[in-house]
């Protein structure tokens, strides 16, 4: 089966960084997806990972180490709307997407 | 609004009940995922189909859970004598197998009630 760990809870403040990591557990590993979902909405798509390394979008960046089964969320920058449930995802080669139980990031002011 | 669509947005039933929950797709995606997601969790994989086949499903899901999709476009998601414990948000998400990325794009959820 399929187990994915992250933080449940992260609190940072307006303008800085916060990373978000996730490390999982899983057979037949095909990539690693990062979601963000608002409280009442529905998760949207943020970034994919299917290779090592870094994959930047504006503020957001996420990186993969497949060999230490492990992934962040990278978020720059960080601005009132960012506060949500942020999501990690394994994809299996079977087609089957696993997601974690989701970090809480609170942005003050 | 992501182009995925649901309906109902709310259903309240009583136990025992039979409930039928439509999702309609982005009309070019070929992949269409259901699941489920209570307060607090990730969402939670059920099914998923590319075109018409189910291509796998949770070993969670009970026989009293199916899904089809019988023209590779719309799916429904049924449940048979509902429990309080089937109480939840039920996703669907589509999306177009192309290279690597397999971006779901997400409807806004059917949140069931079971009194």
């Amino acid at each position: 089966g399929q187990s994915l760990e992250q933080p449940s809870e992260v609190t940072a403040v307006e303008g800085a960084i916060v990373q978000i990591n996730c490390t999982y557990q899983t057979s037949g590993f095909y990539g690693l997806s990062w979601y963000q979902q608002h409280d009442g909405g529905a998760p949207t798509f943020l970034s994919y990972n299917a290779l090592d390394g870094l994959e930047e979008t504006g503020r957001f960046s996420s990186f993969l180490s497949r060999s230490d089964s492990y992934g962040y969320l990278l978020l720059q920058e960080l601005q009132m709307k960012d506060s949500a449930s942020y999501f990690c995802a394994v994809k299996t080669n079977a087609g089957k997407s696993t997601f974690g139980d989701g970090t809480t990031l609170t942005v003050k002011p | 609004d992501t182009g995925v669509s649901q309906d109902p947005r709310h259903k309240i039933t009583k136990r025992g009940q039979n409930v039928t929950f439509r999702c309609d797709p982005i009309s070019e995606h070929n992949r269409l995922y259901w699941y489920r997601q209570t307060l607090g969790q990730g969402p939670e994989f059920l099914t998923y189909f590319q075109n018409e086949a189910q291509l796998e499903k949770s070993r969670l899901l009970s026989d009293r859970f199916s899904a089809e999709r019988p023209k590779g476009s719309f799916s429904t998601l049924e449940i048979q004598r509902t429990e309080q414990g089937d109480s939840a948000m039920y996703l669907c998400a589509s999306s177009l197998t192309s290279g690597q990325a397999d971006t779901q794009y997400f409807g806004p959820g059917t949140r069931l009630t079971v009194l």
